[in-house]
């Protein structure tokens, strides 16, 4: 069974743009999270998706936006970049229980110049 | 609030030692899921286990085995006779039933692995 898969791996953009990541579930799973990590702030929770609806949110300005596709596939987009949204962007897929095991694709290292 | 501390930020140690990594966690749920994640430098977070609040066996899988124990809300993890390939940042994580929602993992701040040859 294929893994998460998230592309792109590497982004570099400037303050004020806007970017979007994309995230495909392993096959069968239809709940896809959002994690950010950053050095000093380390995983934080963004949201979680399932059947195309956002069930739970992290505490995350409304820059970070994401939705969900009838197939599972995730994106995320965060809007007017800021210099501290630097940091690698990971997803994860579960099943589509309450507290299922999460299973993390390699991630998007995004850096904002 | 919930919690997850892991007061160890690195640990060295040189192949075959053990090594515990400690996890002190905090919720007012009781019902509850912990897991283990390893980061290797390609930064994709390996799933190791998970475990529910009602279950407080212990595990072991080869080389790797984790004690839980509900009194003093810890969730600890050692490795026997480490490798190099041990080498990694490993992470504790919380998962609330019912005040965390859907899905939302509290991470530890992870404890760095470092296994000398």
């Amino acid at each position: 069974k294929a893994g998460v898969t998230q592309t792109p791996r590497y982004l570099i953009k400037t303050r004020g743009q806007q970017v979007t990541l994309s995230c495909s579930p392993i096959s069968g799973h239809r709940s896809v999270s959002w994690y950010q990590q950053t050095p000093g702030q380390g995983l934080q929770f963004l949201f979680e998706y399932f059947s195309e609806t956002q069930r739970n949110k992290g505490n995350f300005p409304g820059r970070f936006s994401g939705r969900q596709f009838s197939n599972s596939r995730s994106e995320m987009n965060v809007s007017t970049l800021e210099l501290g949204d630097s940091a690698l962007y990971l997803c994860a897929s579960s099943a589509a229980g309450l507290s299922d095991t999460q299973y993390f694709g390699p991630g998007t290292r995004l850096t904002v110049l | 609030a919930q919690k997850v501390t892991q007061a160890q930020t690195e640990i060295s140690v040189v192949e075959k030692e053990d090594v515990t990594l400690d996890c002190v966690y905090e919720t007012r749920d009781t019902t509850y899921y912990l897991f283990w994640y390893k980061q290797p430098p390609s930064g994709e977070l390996v799933f190791l286990i998970r475990r529910n609040s009602f279950d407080e066996q212990n595990e072991i899988s080869g080389r790797y085995s984790w004690n839980f124990q509900k009194s003093t809300s810890s969730f600890n993890f050692t490795i026997t006779a480490s490798q190099v390939v041990d080498s990694a940042v490993y992470f504790c994580a919380l998962s609330e039933m019912f005040s965390g929602g859907y899905n939302k993992l509290i991470f530890g701040a992870g404890t760095r692995l470092a296994v000398h040859p």
